[in-house]
């Protein structure tokens, strides 16, 4: 089975903090996704990769960065923290390109909490 | 815009009905995917649909595909309290941006007895 993992399920980070989210998956996959979860707003994309140090802006991308130093893990930085980040943050995983992918794994997610 | 509209957006049914849940696109895509998401969980793959006229079954839920219409049922069928969830279908663009999928808002279930 496709495993994707994300470091914390919870986490409480005040304004203003650096806060590093981690994903790793463990199929070999080239595609990874950092989306966030709002009620109402359902999943919105904030960054994604095809392959390791290449990454591409999604729909909400301010405020957020990424990095891809390793095909399996993609991690998603907030620089300086707000409360308006505060949500639900997936990630998720799939293999190939074009028509050849396959559909998108997802990690457990993490709740982040800006105080 | 591409827009992907589900409805409904919440749904409230007795055991034993049937009811379908409806996923409208606004962009031309061959590639449809439904997901189930349990309450405080994450997100998991429920059916692929890969071509017009596709058509998925597992248990109580069938799913399928007219792009020619650019819309995809869920299809409940003598539902269940397990049923209970919020399902969201999702639009792949791929193509240039590598595979980008674009989620509905999600329609939350909840089947009663």
């Amino acid at each position: 089975d496709v495993k994707v993992t994300q470091s914390s399920r919870y986490l409480v980070k005040r304004t203003g903090e650096k806060v590093f989210l981690e994903c790793v998956q463990d199929m070999d996959h080239e595609n990874m996704f950092w989306y966030r979860q709002d009620p109402g707003l359902g999943l919105r994309l904030i960054y994604f990769s095809y392959d390791v140090k290449m990454k591409e802006k999604g729909d909400i991308p301010e405020g957020y960065s990424v990095s891809r130093e390793k095909k399996e893990r993609f991690s998603l930085i907030l620089e300086s923290a707000s409360t308006n980040q505060t949500s639900m943050y997936l990630c998720a995983s799939s293999l190939g390109s074009g028509r050849r992918q396959t559909e998108a794994f997802f990690g457990q997610g993490t709740r982040l909490t800006v105080v | 815009e591409l827009k992907v509209e589900q409805n409904p957006l919440f749904l409230s049914m007795q055991e034993g009905k049937n009811y379908t849940i409806y996923c409208n696109y606004s962009t031309t895509s061959d590639r449809l995917y439904w997901y189930r998401q349990d309450p405080g969980k994450s997100l998991e793959s429920l059916f692929v649909l890969l071509s017009n006229g596709a058509v998925k079954q597992e248990g109580r839920l069938m799913a399928s595909l007219d792009t020619k219409a650019r819309l995809s049922t869920l299809h409940i069928t003598a539902a269940v309290h397990d049923l209970s969830a919020t399902y969201f279908c999702a639009v792949d663009i791929y193509g240039g941006s590598q595979g980008n999928l674009i989620f509905g808002k999600g329609t939350k279930l909840s089947v009663k007895p």
